[in-house]
């Protein structure tokens, strides 16, 4: 199948800094990009849509001046954490669609903020 | 709405089937889903049905659809140790792209 590498793959930062996370679809150009946030023991909840060259679409109670997103191209988004507090901390996947079937996910990113 | 359901935990003997379930409530679902989650870990798709099929084989895994009542199952045959992760099941709407994620089951396969 498909790679999508997200990287890095674990980040602690310090509370009030910001934190940029990237995914890379490495063999495929993705239309759309999704990140998203998943607690411990939790399912996946979407954060938002993003596709190639355009804004990104947030869903509901989701701040999207806290929650960065840019799809600059085919091949790359970028999820950027502004002023990040604890309660940020998650773990943060990517997935990559070609628009077609199928979706492919990143590694995931666990962000902590001390 | 979109409502996914599935149960939280379940645990099987190495080499028996595991049977996982899910139910969604919305009836417009194109394609099904299931991915595998390992721990610390991204999610790996398993395998997929469109949603006009009720049955798809890959191997060791079987997913039946039952569309009229909006169930569907993952059985994974011979479950091995390596088996053991949480699986999610996963609808995607008509007309979009989007998924919406069940609330993943965790497969614990003892010896």
């Amino acid at each position: 199948g498909a790679v999508v590498s997200q990287h890095p793959s674990w980040v602690i930062c310090k509370s009030g800094t910001s934190v940029k996370i990237e995914c890379r679809s490495l063999d495929f150009q993705a239309t759309t990009m999704f990140w998203y946030r998943q607690f411990p023991k939790q399912s996946l909840m979407l954060m938002a849509t993003s596709n190639e060259g355009s804004k990104a679409t947030y869903e509901q109670g989701v701040e999207k001046d806290k929650f960065l997103i840019n799809h600059a191209s085919l091949t790359l988004s970028t999820l950027t954490v502004t002023s990040a507090h604890p309660e940020d901390s998650s773990f943060y996947i990517c997935s990559a669609s070609t628009g077609v079937t199928e979706a492919f996910f990143g590694q995931g990113t666990r962000l902590t903020v001390v | 709405g979109e409502d996914v359901e599935q149960s939280l935990f379940l645990s099987v003997r190495e080499g028996d089937s595991s049977v996982i379930n899910c139910t969604y409530t919305d009836s417009s679902s194109t394609y099904l889903y299931w991915y595998k989650q390992e721990p610390g870990a991204g999610l790996q798709l398993l395998t997929y049905i469109f949603s006009n099929m009720d049955m798809k084989q890959d191997q060791r895994l079987t997913v039946l659809l039952n569309k009229k009542d909006k169930h569907l199952s993952l059985r994974i045959a011979d479950t091995q140790t390596g088996d053991s992760a949480i699986y999610f099941c996963a609808e995607r709407l008509g007309g979009g792209n989007k998924l919406t994620f069940g609330t993943g089951t965790q497969l614990k396969v003892e010896l």
